[in-house]
């Protein structure tokens, strides 16, 4: 079964817009960590954010944010006045802390493209 | 180096040979994974080591690919006699440690083209 779900494939915006890209995840665990990671064209994925499912405060970074709410098992991430260096693949991936290895399960991964 | 470094960052082989593919993961790192992204899978994980030993390999998708680590630091995934359906990019990252939460940090890939 699916434990991360993105279901949006790809996003254009207008540069300058605002874009959320939607993570549901599923887990049957009550300790677990949920990550964003960016694609660029280079293609390294580079790390966003770690957060724990004790925490469900959002978080500002620069014009990243996010919105974890367990009751809806959701973790979006909202990229504010959008570039063209934002485009890219967005994955948000799972750990279960009963897993023990620090697995990580993906999802397919949002590809945004940010028109200039 | 800073990062998690991969070795060959592109690699085109004929069907049936075999490849290795080398991961030098960032200093200090005891857990190194070895992922693999293809268009059809998304992203798969292969195998994860804890030092030196590999205590899970349940990803591996046939007896053909096979990976080891020495010294606690680099490591070589090897394909043997592969197939197109091989080809894709192999993804190497490394963590602190093996507990959950451990921020999981990727290197660039190799990407491998089977023709």
């Amino acid at each position: 079964a699916q434990k991360v779900t993105q279901a949006q494939t790809e996003i254009s915006v207008v540069e300058k817009e605002d874009v959320t890209l939607d993570c549901v995840y599923e887990t049957r665990d009550t300790t677990y960590y949920l990550f964003w990671y960016k694609q660029p064209p280079s293609g390294e994925l580079v790390f966003l954010i770690r957060r724990n499912s004790f925490d469900e405060q959002n978080e500002i970074s620069g014009r990243y944010s996010w919105n974890f709410q367990k009751s809806t098992s959701s973790f979006n991430f909202t990229i504010t006045a959008s570039q063209v260096v934002d485009s890219a693949v967005y994955f948000c991936a799972l750990s279960e802390a009963q897993d023990g290895n620090n697995r990580l399960a993906f999802g397919k991964g949002n590809q945004v493209v940010v028109i200039p | 180096g800073a990062g998690v470094s991969q070795s060959p960052s592109n690699k085109v082989t004929e069907k049936g040979k075999d490849v290795e593919l080398r991961c030098d993961p960032i200093s200090g790192h005891t857990a190194l994974y070895w992922y693999r992204q293809s268009l059809g899978q998304g992203l798969e994980f292969l195998i994860y080591f804890q030092g030196n030993s590999a205590p899970d390999k349940s990803g591996l998708p046939s007896d053909r690919f096979s990976a080891e680590r020495t010294g606690g630091s680099v490591s070589t995934l090897t394909i043997q006699r592969t197939q197109q359906e091989d080809s894709a990019v192999y993804l190497c990252a490394s963590s602190l440690g093996r507990a959950s939460g451990n921020t999981i940090y990727f290197g660039e890939g190799s990407w491998l083209t089977v023709v």
